[in-house]
């Protein structure tokens, strides 16, 4: 059965203080790796795709890269306006149907 | 840009009454998702449909069906609602994929239900 687990669950960062965050799954037969954005209140905003390891994505301060068995959601000099919940999910081979990881929940404080 | 809408935002609802969610999508995607959020919990996939009429399980079906008369249109009916049905409900949409190819799913605002 596929799996993806987010770490850590919550993470509050200072404005400018990078970190990532971890994205483990297993998956038969990898055809896709995602990041979505989600504010309060609203649905997953799209950020990102990976199809292989190595592959790296950017976007403004956001960097995802991609292994074998996880996923970093990297951030750079984080902004109160990055604050959000950061969902993962993988699509499997012969699938159409995405499996998420439970988010991670960051706040940037100013 | 793709558009997916959902036709209430926050919806109030009694006990043991039918709860219709409509979503509808604008970039002729193939593909229908519906979910419900809860805290703790995740996203969890109720139904989904890759064509007019077909449907498919997800994880979480019991006390749910759907109904895809229309390409771009994914109804959510909940036929005799309870409590443990109050949720954020998501639904989302995408490209049909084929081999390696793969989509990203889009998502519309949601809508809050409440069961009291």
């Amino acid at each position: 059965e596929d799996q993806v687990t987010q770490s850590p669950e919550a993470l509050r960062l200072q404005e400018g203080e990078s970190s990532s965050l971890n994205c483990s799954y297993t998956v038969s037969g990898l055809r896709g790796l995602f990041w979505y954005r989600q504010d309060p209140g609203k649905g997953p905003e799209f950020l990102f795709t990976l199809y292989s390891a190595g592959e790296e994505k950017e976007k403004e301060r956001l960097k995802a890269t991609l292994t074998k068995k996880e996923s970093f959601l990297h951030i750079t000099a984080p902004k109160p306006e990055d604050s959000a919940t950061y969902l993962c999910a993988v699509r499997g081979q012969g699938a159409q149907k995405l499996v998420f990881g439970q988010g991670t929940r960051l706040t940037i404080n100013p | 840009d793709v558009k997916v809408t959902q036709s209430s935002r926050y919806l109030v609802k009694r006990t043991g009454e039918k709860v219709f969610l409509e979503c509808v999508q604008d970039m002729d995607h193939e593909n229908m998702f519906w979910y419900r959020q809860d805290p703790g919990l995740g996203l969890r996939l109720i139904y989904f449909s890759y064509d007019v009429k077909m449907k498919e399980k997800g994880d979480i079906p019991e006390g749910y069906s759907v109904s895809r008369e229309k390409k771009e249109r994914f109804s959510l009916i909940l036929e005799s609602a309870s409590t443990n049905q109050t949720s954020m409900y998501l639904c989302a949409s995408s490209r049909f994929s084929i081999g390696a190819e793969t989509y990203e799913q889009y998502f519309g605002p949601g809508t809050r239900l409440t069961v009291t």
